[in-house]
């Protein structure tokens, strides 16, 4: 397919367990960003890849969370012993250019119990 | 802080019934404010970019414009396909790498 690809769709979890979200973004697309959206609140950043740089972590809520992006393309966005906070919908996004439209995946809607 | 600001949170229209939405926003160095359209259980659909103070962008029923402090998004005879949530979101030169979003506007258009 031609556009953002996000593994699971749905994900149920116990409170304690670790998770990993999978993300495809656009082929050729240097800029990729996770966010995330809880019911009633906008869009929550998260990390930002661009290119070969250092990635944006500066949205990542605590140490539990972590992401990376092999080969420029594929990114995984983990979460760590899970906390029921964490339930909400993780959205990834890929751009062609670093200030360009963000062309998103359907997301994971992560449930922890 | 507040950065981005969307009014109405929902919005109920007759089929026809022309309205608009706004996205106000405070930040500094605007480098681009976006328009998108998240449908239930997808991801955001992005509709437009706009850069400048007194730019216009249209997409079929839909025309958005923006000022130094807000943008509206115009719906002209809305139907009930553009049912949806719009969401906008600010880059700016005081956001880092990050696109700011706002909470949405749920437009509901009635047959």
């Amino acid at each position: 397919g031609a556009g953002v690809s996000q593994s699971p769709s749905n994900k149920v979890t116990e409170k304690g367990k670790d998770v990993e979200l999978r993300c495809d973004p656009i082929s050729g697309h240097t800029a990729l960003y996770w966010y995330r959206q809880s019911l009633g609140q906008g869009l929550e950043f998260l990390i930002y890849f661009q290119g070969n740089s250092a990635p944006d972590k500066s949205g990542l809520p605590s140490d539990r969370f972590s992401a990376e992006r092999t080969g420029g393309s594929v990114s995984t966005l983990t979460i760590q012993r899970t906390q029921q906070e964490d339930s909400a919908v993780y959205l990834c996004a890929s751009s062609p250019r670093q200030a360009g439209e963000l062309f998103f995946g359907s997301g994971t809607q992560l449930s922890v119990l | 802080e507040d950065q981005v600001t969307q009014s109405p949170e929902a919005l109920r229209l007759q089929e026809g019934e022309s309205s608009s939405l706004n996205c106000s926003y405070t930040v500094s160095g605007l480098r681009g404010l976006f328009w998108y359209r998240q449908d239930p259980g997808k991801g955001p659909e992005f509709l437009f970019t706009l850069y400048s103070a007194g730019e216009e962008k249209e997409k079929e029923r839909l025309k958005a414009t923006l000022t130094k402090k807000e943008s509206f998004l115009h719906i002209t005879a809305p139907k009930p396909e553009d049912s949806a949530t719009y969401l906008c979101a600010v880059q700016a030169g005081n956001t880092g790498n990050q696109f700011y979003f706002g909470t949405g506007t749920s437009l509901t258009v009635i047959p």
